[in-house]
């Protein structure tokens, strides 16, 4: 079973759309996590949520955003896309917020803007 | 500011020979220290943390990692190296604000 399951595993579409990408973890974690990977495989955090509730939210353009329906989904909905955005994409979950606990990832979503 | 450093790109062993990753951390209070290993197009996969106790601390796939608080260091170590660790390494620290810092990455080649 998949602990944590992001989808489309591949995303290529052009600039100025819009997208989504889903992320959904049966683990049973409180705090579920964005990522996101450049070219030079530097990760960087966006955002995160504890129980539906942001705690994290990184510089990042308000082109991103973040929607939790329940605390096991945590979804990235990206306007107007740019090419500057391409990028892998990482969900990840831990079992709770105060960080000890070690972070669980999918495997990715890897976007390209054309 | 609080950072971790990775200070190899990469690293590069013969199959049975010991391997050593080097990471150093600056972080407030007392650190909280991961490694994580990313194989080519999945996801970061937790090896070992350090939270207290002993310096030395054993993960995942006969990885180890040791802690030295003096110079601000947690090494991964493996005694004996496997094609099949070659893969990215990262190291991690927890920050202020519940925020996990991850280093830059090493790329481990292990060659036959």
């Amino acid at each position: 079973d998949t602990a944590v399951s992001q989808t489309p595993k591949y995303l290529v579409t052009q600039m100025g759309n819009d997208k989504s990408i889903k992320c959904e973890q049966n683990l049973g974690h409180d705090t579920m996590y964005w990522y996101k990977q450049d070219s030079k495989k530097f990760l960087k955090i966006m955002f995160s949520y504890n129980n539906k509730e942001l705690i994290i939210n990184e510089t990042v353009p308000n082109r991103f955003s973040p929607k939790s329906p329940d605390k096991a989904h945590l979804n990235l909905h990206i306007n107007s896309l740019e090419l500057g955005d391409s990028a892998v994409y990482f969900c990840a979950s831990s079992q709770d917020v105060q960080g000890d606990q070690p972070q669980h990832f999918g495997d990715g979503t890897r976007l390209s803007i054309l | 500011a609080q950072s971790v450093a990775q200070p190899e790109d990469q690293v590069n062993v013969a199959e049975g020979n010991p391997l050593t990753v080097k990471c150093t951390y600056s972080v407030s209070g007392n650190p909280y220290l991961f490694w994580y290993v990313q194989y080519p197009n999945r996801g970061l996969q937790f090896l070992l943390k350090y939270i207290t106790g002993d310096n030395l601390v054993k993960g995942s796939y006969g990885f180890e990692a040791e802690f030295n608080k003096s110079q601000t260091s947690f090494h991964l170590k493996k005694p004996s190296a496997l094609v099949s660790d070659s893969a990215l390494y990262f190291c991690a620290a927890l920050g202020g604000g519940f925020k996990t810092i991850f280093g830059a990455g090493t790329r481990l080649f292990v060659k036959a």
